[in-house]
This record gives structure tokens, C-alpha cells and sequence, in this order.
């Protein structure tokens, strides 16, 4: 078990709607990055946040978007959902920008949209 | 770009058996390479990794891993398999030269141990 705590566990939202997934990271560890893990596929990196500010994205639009507040903890917003939006979402937690580091990840959010 | 393969979809080896679970990779710099696990609806699990030294890497609850710069690969490896490894275990990749932190996950081996 990690010390990484991710809410909520499940939700079910509807096509259009907007959703917050929060994280709180390990403890001692500043940076926080979020993947999506689609069904039958490996995790696909979002973005990373280091000492508030984004230092990393992936091949997402801007709809997906996030924020780290000063005690690390995380959230990932996701306006104008669309179907394919459904997958789990990981906040993993790492040391020093996650640079060298292996990542400890939450058990994760599984988004449904209908 | 970074990427990594997993080729095998799944493994099934016989309790006691050595086991492998292959994985290539491609970065333009130095690799960082891990492996995780992941358990039925649990999040991913840290393995083991490469950073730098000794290609043989030693990690959690028996595993290893070879790193092999020539080959670009680095196979996951156990001695004698228990029926407890079976899971979904993914190899990643992390270049420093490009997105810093971003970590590019294989899609995934499932490894099944048979009793």
C-alpha cells in the first residue's frame, strides 16, 4: 500500500458534464502526475505538476486541466466529457520532479460516461 | 518520442517454472526503465528499475530484470513463479532529454501461473 489517496473511487457523469478527481500525494513527495488508463491498455501520461506548476504533458487538449495546491495534493479537471473519457484515472506521487524516481501510485478514480 | 513494447499479450507458466516477461524499448537519451504490477482494480504496484550500473537489476518479491542497451530491452525475470504473480505487470520508460517526468507504459502482459 502507498500513501497515495485518490477520490472519489467510482462515479458515473454524463456526456457535456464537467468532473474533479482529487489526490493527495505520499507524503514528503512534491510532485504529482495523472495518467488515464483506458480499458486493456497501459496508462497514458496526462501531465505532471512539480511545486504548483505543470512541468509535463501528454497528448491531451486543454479540456483536461489540473492543479497543485501547497501541500502537494492534486486535482485533475475534465470539462466537456465525451464517452471515450471513460477509463481510471492513477495520480501517481514521486520525489524532485520525478525525474530518477519510481512513481507510487493511488489505486485510482474509474470515470464512467454515459 | 519515447515508446515501449510489450510483445506478449499474456504468459502462462507452471508454478515453480522460471518465468519472463519480455519488454523493448526506444528513447533518444538514456533510458530509465521500471517495472510495475497491477492487481485486479488496484492501481500499479513499483517493481523494480534501472537507472544506471549493474545491468542486473534486483527488486521486489523475487523479480529481476536485465537491462540490455544493444537489444533495447529489458525483460522482467523470475527464478520460480508462484501462483501469487499472477497479475498484470507493465514495463515503462522515462527519458530525461525530452518531457521531464513523463513515463511511458507498454500496454500491459498479463502473467498467468498455473499450480
Amino acid at each position: 500500500e502507498t500513501g497515495v489517496t485518490q477520490s472519489p473511487t467510482h462515479l458515473i457523469k454524463t456526456r457535456g458534464q464537467q468532473v474533479t478527481l482529487r489526490c493527495s500525494s505520499q507524503s514528503g513527495h512534491n510532485t504529482v502526475s495523472w495518467y488515464q488508463q483506458a480499458l486493456g491498455q497501459g496508462p497514458q501520461f496526462i501531465f505532471q505538476y512539480y511545486r504548483e506548476e505543470e512541468n509535463g504533458r501528454g497528448n491531451f487538449p486543454p479540456r483536461f486541466s489540473g492543479l497543485q495546491f501547497p501541500n502537494y495534493s492534486s486535482e485533475l479537471n475534465v470539462n466537456a466529457l465525451e464517452l471515450d473519457d471513460s477509463a481510471l484515472y492513477l495520480c501517481a506521487s514521486s520525489l524532485a520532479g520525478g525525474r530518477t524516481g519510481e512513481l507510487f501510485f493511488g489505486e485510482g478514480s474509474r470515470l464512467t460516461v454515459l | 518520442a519515447q515508446s515501449v513494447a510489450q510483445p506478449e499479450d499474456q504468459v502462462k507458466v507452471a508454478e515453480g517454472n522460471p518465468l519472463t516477461v519480455k519488454c523493448t524499448y526506444s528513447v533518444s537519451g538514456n533510458p530509465y526503465l521500471f517495472w510495475y504490477v497491477q492487481y485486479p482494480n488496484r492501481g500499479l504496484q513499483f517493481l523494480l528499475k534501472y537507472i544506471t550500473g549493474d545491468n542486473l537489476v534486483k527488486g521486489s518479491y523475487g523479480f529481476e530484470a536485465e537491462f540490455n542497451k544493444s537489444q533495447t530491452s529489458f525483460h522482467l525475470k523470475k527464478p520460480s513463479a508462484l501462483v501469487s504473480d499472477s497479475a498484470l505487470y507493465f514495463c515503462a520508460v522515462r527519458d530525461l532529454n525530452t518531457n521531464a517526468g513523463k513515463s511511458t507504459f507498454g500496454d500491459g502482459t498479463t502473467l498467468t501461473v498455473k499450480p
